[in-house]
């Protein structure tokens, strides 16, 4: 399996714009989660899917977020109108089933998208 | 906000010492996970804890899972270079949705030849 794929990896973007990230999570996989990493806050939660359904969206910062997933094998996070704070390291994650103690819990991350907002 | 106040921030230690760093939190995990990041990557899990006062192995890896619930430590032995990285500690508190990980802000380890 080709893991977690993400595009694109980095986007650079004018103050304004909309961004959209996608996400392939890994077949199978019925949880798909995705997050923020900012040297300041460190690794956020934003939202989660089960079963292509949103689950938590408690950490979605703010309505310019949007998060969906229109079936098992694609999701898109976009943020719009984009504004230079968004600038981070936006990561997607799979896993089959939520920490299980055989390890089928395991979140594979994907290597993120790198957004940079002028 | 972040609970979790993981240390040490960054280590640089010599190849074969042992590495130990650790996360406390101020109120009750369910569930403590570490991971590691690579330059460029996502993080990779290393170890999931799941009962209070559980020891678990990985290889070098031993982390374990304090039986106050609200800590956890993971210990790295006989240190090599491709240990460099930064280690993240997650965990779940009782209050969370089970999918809602709070991350640690991360020990980054640089190891030296």
């Amino acid at each position: 399996d080709a893991g977690v794929i993400q595009s694109p990896r980095h986007e650079v973007t004018e103050m304004g714009q909309e961004v959209t990230l996608r996400c392939k999570p890994i077949s199978g996989h019925d949880y798909l989660f995705w997050y923020r990493q900012t040297m300041m806050r460190g690794l956020e939660l934003l939202i989660y899917f089960n079963n292509n359904v949103p689950i938590d969206d408690s950490g979605m910062p703010e309505d310019r977020f949007s998060a969906k997933m229109p079936n098992a094998s694609f999701s898109t996070l976009k943020i719009q109108p984009s504004e230079p704070r968004d600038s981070a390291v936006y990561f997607c994650a799979s896993s089959f089933y939520l920490f299980s103690r055989t390890g089928a819990g395991e979140a594979f991350f994907g290597q993120g998208t790198r957004l940079t907002v002028v | 906000g972040q609970q979790l106040n993981q240390s040490p921030q960054s280590m640089f230690i010599q190849e074969g010492e042992d590495v130990s760093m650790n996360c406390t939190s101020s109120s009750i995990f369910n569930t403590w996970l570490w991971y590691k990041q690579d330059p460029g990557e996502g993080p990779v899990l290393l170890i999931a804890l799941y009962k209070a006062g559980e020891l678990t192995s990985n290889g070098r890896l031993t982390a374990q899972f304090g039986i106050t619930r609200k800590d956890s430590f993971l210990n790295i032995s006989a240190s090599i270079p491709s240990d460099v990285g930064i280690y993240f500690c997650a965990g779940t508190g009782t209050t969370d949705s089970w999918g809602k990980l709070q991350f640690g802000a991360g020990t980054q380890v640089v190891v030296t030849p």
